[in-house]
């Protein structure tokens, strides 16, 4: 119930095109979705997010689509650069309380 | 420049001896948490606070303590560490909790700690 399940674990990309992240969730009392964004040697660092009340929220390349009824969500990287080779986590929380559920995360390698 | 500063940033210690991990922020946050990393695991989340004197249990608080007497510090504390507490861990700091359109989740940059 409280999981959040993340795919694919690794993923390769050309540059220029698109990385597509995916996470499910069970829980329907989660109400925000943050996705976090990791370089090597770092902390997490949030990069955009979501509440279901909203089916797609877009910042820059990033665009979030959200699924409520499928209990889905999803990280659209448009045209993917060799400098978002980084780790990505999706995450889950309840409004009103600082517990978090984190993916287990997507490692991405855009290739020059 | 705002922060969450963790200190050590490496460790290496045996099993059993009492160990503390530091975290402040200068934020001015209400909520801290702690989590730790581990490959295939993703983050999960150990301990956090919503304010001085008041903490809950994350997903995996087995073996940590933690507490909260003034608002910039959260320290974590491994009583008798095991080797399986070998792990990456984060402090995080957000002056709100959940949604948000101006709630952000700042981490520290992590302390590496190796039980032997």
């Amino acid at each position: 119930q409280q999981q959040v399940k993340q795919s694919p674990q690794s993923l390769i990309v050309q540059k220029g095109g698109i990385s597509i992240i995916n996470c499910a969730y069970e829980n329907t009392a989660f109400d925000y979705f943050p996705w976090y964004q990791q370089f090597p040697g770092k902390g997490p660092a949030l990069l955009i997010a979501i509440r279901p009340d909203v089916s797609e929220k877009k910042e820059g390349r990033f665009t979030i689509s959200f699924n409520k009824s499928a209990k889905q969500f999803s990280l659209h990287i448009m045209d993917s650069q060799p400098g978002d080779s980084a780790t990505y986590f999706c995450a889950a929380s309840v409004s009103g309380t600082y517990k978090y559920i984190f993916g287990t995360g997507t490692r991405l390698k855009v290739l020059a | 420049e705002a922060q969450v500063t963790q200190n050590p940033r490496y460790l290496i210690t045996v099993t059993g001896k009492k160990l503390t991990v530091t975290c402040s922020q200068n934020m001015n946050h209400e909520y801290m948490s702690w989590y730790r990393q581990d490959p295939g695991l993703g983050l999960r989340q150990i301990y956090y606070s919503m304010n001085v004197e008041v903490t809950d249990k994350g997903d995996v608080p087995e073996g940590y303590k933690v507490s909260r007497k003034e608002k910039r510090n959260f320290p974590l504390i491994l009583e008798s560490p095991s080797p399986n507490q070998t792990s990456l861990y984060f402090c995080a700091s957000s002056l709100f909790a959940g949604g948000g359109a101006k709630n952000i989740q700042y981490f520290g940059a992590g302390t590496r700690l190796s039980v032997l």
